[in-house]
């Protein structure tokens, strides 16, 4: 079975860091662009940051571009979000996805999501 | 960064009924267009892709169409599974920007 599960959330205050994992199964990871999202409580989604197959091509939204780092290790099988200098804004659930193999392409697999909150 | 403008944004239908949610693109996108449901409490299903293609096991009374820079979701006949929050988002350039979503209630 195709899945993404999200791992690190937790409360974190602000100015702090955080680090989050996704560890994927069912199919060939180093394949695959893999992306962020995040929805902040009742609100929409929010497009974070995504990363080619091999990690050498990235991008993020500007929101917290200089602030969180997207990774990938493909022997793991794992997608990381390290997320610091946390504000209260950045309190969402956060998601990962798949890049469908095609262009143009979808996020056809999420996983259930991890929740950050920043709070004092 | 690309602007998409969902409306409705809150939808009121009854079971049976055909429903259309439309998305505009500040800019073209091409076909670079997808439309994903959400339930509370839940990730997002991926709906529809490329602006009108269905993704495996997405039933057939969705359907979606472009006409320049402006998408269209169509459900056909509403069943009671199909109330949600409802999303697009262009593909095109990042940022991948997401509609502010529409909200499909009974």
């Amino acid at each position: 079975e195709v899945q993404l599960v999200e791992s690190g959330g937790g409360l974190v205050q602000p100015g702090g860091s955080l680090r989050l994992s996704c560890a994927a199964s069912g199919f060939t990871f180093s394949s695959y662009w893999m992306h962020w999202v995040r929805q902040a409580p009742g609100k929409g989604l929010v497009w974070v940051s995504r990363i080619n197959s091999d990690g050498s091509s990235i991008s993020y939204a500007d929101s917290v571009k200089g602030r969180f780092t997207v990774s990938r290790d493909n022997a793991k099988n794992t997608l990381y979000l390290q997320m610091n200098s946390l504000r209260a804004e950045d309190t969402a659930v956060y998601f990962c996805a798949r890049g469908q193999q095609l262009v143009p392409p979808g996020l056809d697999v999420w996983g259930p999501g991890a929740t950050v909150t920043v709070s004092s | 960064d690309i602007q998409m403008t969902q409306s409705p944004s809150s939808l009121s239908a009854s079971v049976g009924d055909r429903v259309t949610i439309t998305c505009r693109a500040s800019q073209s996108i091409s076909t670079y267009l997808n439309w994903y449901q959400q339930k509370p409490g839940k990730a997002p299903k991926f709906l529809i892709y490329a602006a009108s293609n269905l993704q495996s096991g997405v039933p057939s009374r969705f359907s979606a169409s472009r006409s320049g820079t402006d998408f269209i979701l169509t459900i056909s006949s509403l069943q009671p599974e199909d109330f949600a929050t409802y999303y697009c988002q262009q593909s095109y350039s990042t940022p991948h920007t997401f509609g502010q979503g529409t909200k499909l209630e009974i």
